[in-house]
This record gives C-alpha cells, structure tokens and sequence, in this order.
C-alpha cells in the first residue's frame, strides 16, 4: 500500500497566475478529500469525492476553485487568478468503508503566491 | 455548532515526563473521533481513532486517548515523552459514515532534553 500521494509538493506562483495540484489516493480507496491548512491553524475542509461524485463542498472553496475526480481515481484541485492569501498548505487524504471511513492524509502540497 | 477546542496551543515538557493533550468537542451526532500528528512541513499521520466500545483506546507510539461522553473530551496521553514526539497534534471529529473532518487548532509540542 503506498500511501496518499501528491504533487507538486512545492509551488511558488505569482498572484493572478492558475495553478493545479494532484493527488493520488490509496488504491480503492473510494472517497477523496481536499483541505487548506494555513500556518499556525488545523486543517479546514474544502471539497470531497465519492467515486467521480463531489459530494459536499465547504463555502470556503470560492469561484476560483474547482476540484475534479473525473475517473474516481486521482483528483486535481485548481485554483485560478491566485491572490496571496491562497498560500497555505493544500492536504488531500482518502478513505473508504474498508478502512473505517478513516482518513488517510498525504505529505501536502505547499503554495506560495507572490 | 459542531467544533473542536484544543485549549493549549503550547505544551512544552522534559524528556521522560509524561503528556496530556486536552481535546474537547461539540458534535450533533454520535462523534467518531481522531488523534493526528504532523511534524513541520508534512501531512497528517494518524495516532488513534474512536468510534464506540472501550473508552480507552491504544494508537501508536505508545500514544492513548480516552473518550469522556459526559465532559464531550478525547484527551490524548502518553506516560513517558521521548525527544521524537515533538511535533504539532490535532483532535479531529467526523461522521462514522465518512465525510468532512472537523479539525482543532492544534497543540504544538516542545520537549526539552
């Protein structure tokens, strides 16, 4: 089992510029999740996927955010025309009924915006 | 409103001595309930979960966490720190059937030698 991955781990980007990041679950794992942790605080809740389905997402995930689990392997998180307080740290974890609904968290994929 | 307090931002302790972190939650539902650890720039790894049956439950690490209905608490112990345990640590409610997590604003651990 080789765990949540993601990539890019780090990105620097200048503000207005689109940026997308990609996360691979564990293998059958069927929900998806996507949270933003900025320094200094937990983990808040951005969007998750059942399958291809989006089935909840947070209001913190304005218009330029947009997020896609179009096979109902990987998902990809893209943000577009960044401002600077995007920068934070993008966490994608999976879970499934198997596992207990426990979540599973990658390494992260840190954003700077300039 | 469903949140999760964790009143220490800072706890620093010796080598040796032992550990608790304080969690308290408020949750409409049946709560299923999560200790994780994060060292600096990495994701989350996960220390202990409960969902229901003993109150007690044993994580990794040497890490244990008591669930206390009546005080809406999962406070996460350890008997002896040892110098790698120093890392930040969130308390974390959801529901049993998968879905958002609730996160903590985390406790930072120090230890000193």
């Amino acid at each position: 089992d080789t765990g949540v991955s993601q990539d890019p781990r780090h990105k620097i980007t200048k503000r207005g510029q689109n940026v997308t990041f990609r996360c691979d679950p564990i293998s059958e794992h069927n929900r998806l999740y996507w949270y933003r942790q900025t320094l200094g605080q937990g983990p808040e809740f951005l969007t998750y996927f059942q399958n291809e389905a989006q089935l909840e997402k947070s209001r913190l995930l304005s218009d330029r955010f947009s997020a896609e689990r179009p096979k109902g392997s990987f998902s990809t998180l893209e943000i577009q025309r960044t401002e600077q307080g995007d920068s934070a740290m993008y966490l994608c974890a999976s879970s499934s009924r198997q596992a207990s609904e426990t979540q599973y968290f990658g390494p992260g994929t840190r954003l700077l915006v300039l | 409103a469903q949140s999760v307090t964790q009143p220490d931002i800072h706890i620093t302790v010796s080598e040796g001595a032992s550990l608790e972190l304080r969690c308290n939650y408020s949750y409409g539902a049946t709560p299923y309930l999560f200790w994780y650890v994060q060292s600096p720039g990495q994701g989350l790894q996960l220390l202990l979960k409960y969902f229901s049956g003993d109150t007690l439950v044993q994580g990794i690490k040497g890490f244990e966490a008591e669930f206390k209905r009546s005080q809406s608490s999962f406070n996460l112990r350890k008997p002896s720190v040892h110098w790698s345990d120093a890392a930040e640590y969130f308390c974390a409610v959801g529901p049993y059937q998968g879905g958002k997590l609730i996160f903590g604003q985390g406790t930072e651990l120090s230890v000193k030698p």
